[in-house]
């Protein structure tokens, strides 16, 4: 399959809380990246991780990375309405192709 | 500096027909990636583009095709237009010789009849 997977698949929250969401992949990586997608546009990167990073920051997105289970989390911390998306993973594998995972759909209620 | 444009936004096809969509670049980039996008397969890679040449392909039937001007915008075609094709064709540029980070136009939403 050219598909990583994510999951959840779907996460339902409060406004203000954490959302978390998850993503596995099968081979070694050059990067591993994160991009939003609302609803019928185009995806927007939000931050890129490399392979011999752990963690990263940028605002309030928190990113891991662990090479060992070939897995990677997104931290959304006190969750907003306009976070409501779908958010997916792109691993950048040695040939410079990504692979893309399906995608969490992440609800945010007022 | 102007976004990825797709032309069109929006178009609706018969069965039988083939379809060109258009992507220019941000100024620069060189590396144009072509995704299809539907509810059921998600996010599936149909070709990338660098220098005008098809340096990586997906598992899509000869139907599909693309190729990439010197200044290096891009068109992809589809022929002999198939109910299953209706989807929103995505098109990504970047910058870096390797993947790096994609910048995505708002799509080409086709649906086929």
């Amino acid at each position: 399959s050219q598909q990583g997977e994510e999951d959840p698949q779907a996460l339902s929250i409060q406004e203000g809380e954490n959302a978390t969401m998850n993503c596995s992949y099968k081979t070694s990586i050059n990067n591993l990246q994160w991009y939003r997608q609302n609803s019928g546009r185009g995806l927007v990167h939000l931050i890129l991780i490399r392979s011999n990073e752990r963690e990263k920051h940028s605002g309030r997105l928190r990113v891991t990375l662990d090479t060992s289970k070939k897995s990677s989390s997104l931290l959304i911390t006190a969750s907003r309405a306009a976070d409501t998306a779908s958010y997916f993973c792109a691993t950048e594998e040695s040939n410079y192709q990504l692979i893309w995972g399906a995608g969490t759909k992440l609800i945010i209620k007022p | 500096k102007a976004g990825v444009t797709q032309t069109p936004r929006y178009l609706i096809k018969t069965r039988g027909q083939q379809v060109t969509l258009s992507c220019s670049p941000i100024s620069g980039h060189r590396s144009v990636s072509w995704y299809q996008q539907t509810p059921g397969q998600g996010l599936q890679f149909l070709f990338e583009y660098f220098s005008e040449t098809q340096r990586n392909k997906g598992n899509f039937p000869g139907r599909f095709s693309g190729r990439q001007f010197s200044n290096s915008r891009s068109e992809m075609n589809v022929s002999t237009l198939e109910l299953g094709d209706s989807a929103l064709y995505l098109c990504a540029s970047s910058l870096a010789d390797s993947a790096g980070e994609l910048f995505f136009g708002e799509g080409s939403r086709l649906t086929v009849l």
